[in-house]
């Protein structure tokens, strides 16, 4: 069974800083797909970047980057230019190729400080 | 609509009474799929369709829960019996092919449903 760990309950960072959200993983398949949530008070949870574990260079999406290290099953997200519009709890989650079901970590609370 | 939407936003009941949560996908996506999200925990599946039938329906707990996607559109979750566990946003969420290839999950706003 596959299994999505945040260790970082929460996390807060200056506005205009960068921060990294820690995700490790655990999978015995080889072919799986990452992804980071974020989640604001109006509780819909909104994509940010995603990852296929097939490919080797990191995904980026304008402020965000990840770095997705597969032997050490660990993906975690890096915010640059923190703006106030990032607060909000981020989720990791897994889904490996052919199942369905998305499983999330426990997520982390970003707080921006302005 | 240009998103998947949820109704009601917010539901709140008696202990032992029956619910309906509604979802509507996003128009033309065939997969579509129920969490729950526990509070202070991360979203946990409860069960996915694709068109009209439950293709895997492992993460609903137990019997009082049960999912219908008559017409390979809008969705009804229904809770029967209800208990306080069960409080819980339920989240829905909707994909153009299988999640399973790639395709990504987009997420309503959630049913914030309270059992009193």
């Amino acid at each position: 069974a596959q299994t999505v760990t945040q260790s970082q309950p929460e996390m807060s960072v200056q506005e205009a800083e960068t921060v990294t959200l820690s995700c490790t993983y655990d999978t015995s398949e080889s072919d799986y797909y990452l992804f980071w949530y974020k989640q604001p008070p109006s509780r819909q949870m909104i994509l940010v970047i995603r990852q296929e574990a097939y490919k080797q260079q990191n995904a980026t999406e304008n402020r965000f980057s990840v770095n997705f290290q597969k032997a050490a099953k660990s993906f975690s997200l890096k915010i640059s230019d923190s703006q106030l519009g990032d607060a909000a709890m981020y989720f990791c989650a897994c889904i490996i190729q052919g199942a369905q079901k998305l499983v999330f970590g426990q997520g982390t609370r970003l707080t921006i400080n302005p | 609509g240009a998103g998947v939407s949820q109704t009601p936003s917010n539901k709140v009941t008696e202990k032992g009474k029956y619910v309906e949560l509604r979802c509507d996908p996003i128009s033309g996506h065939t997969a579509l799929y129920w969490y729950r999200q526990s509070l202070g925990q991360g979203p946990e599946f409860l069960i996915y369709f694709q068109g009209t039938g439950a293709a895997d329906d492992s993460g609903l707990p137990n019997d009082r829960f049960f999912a219908v996607r008559p017409e390979g559109s809008v969705s009804t979750l229904k809770i029967q019996r209800t208990e306080r566990g069960d409080s819980a946003v339920y989240l829905c969420a909707s994909s153009s092919g299988l999640a399973g290839v790639g395709n990504t999950q987009y997420f309503g706003p959630g049913t914030r449903l309270t059992v009193l």
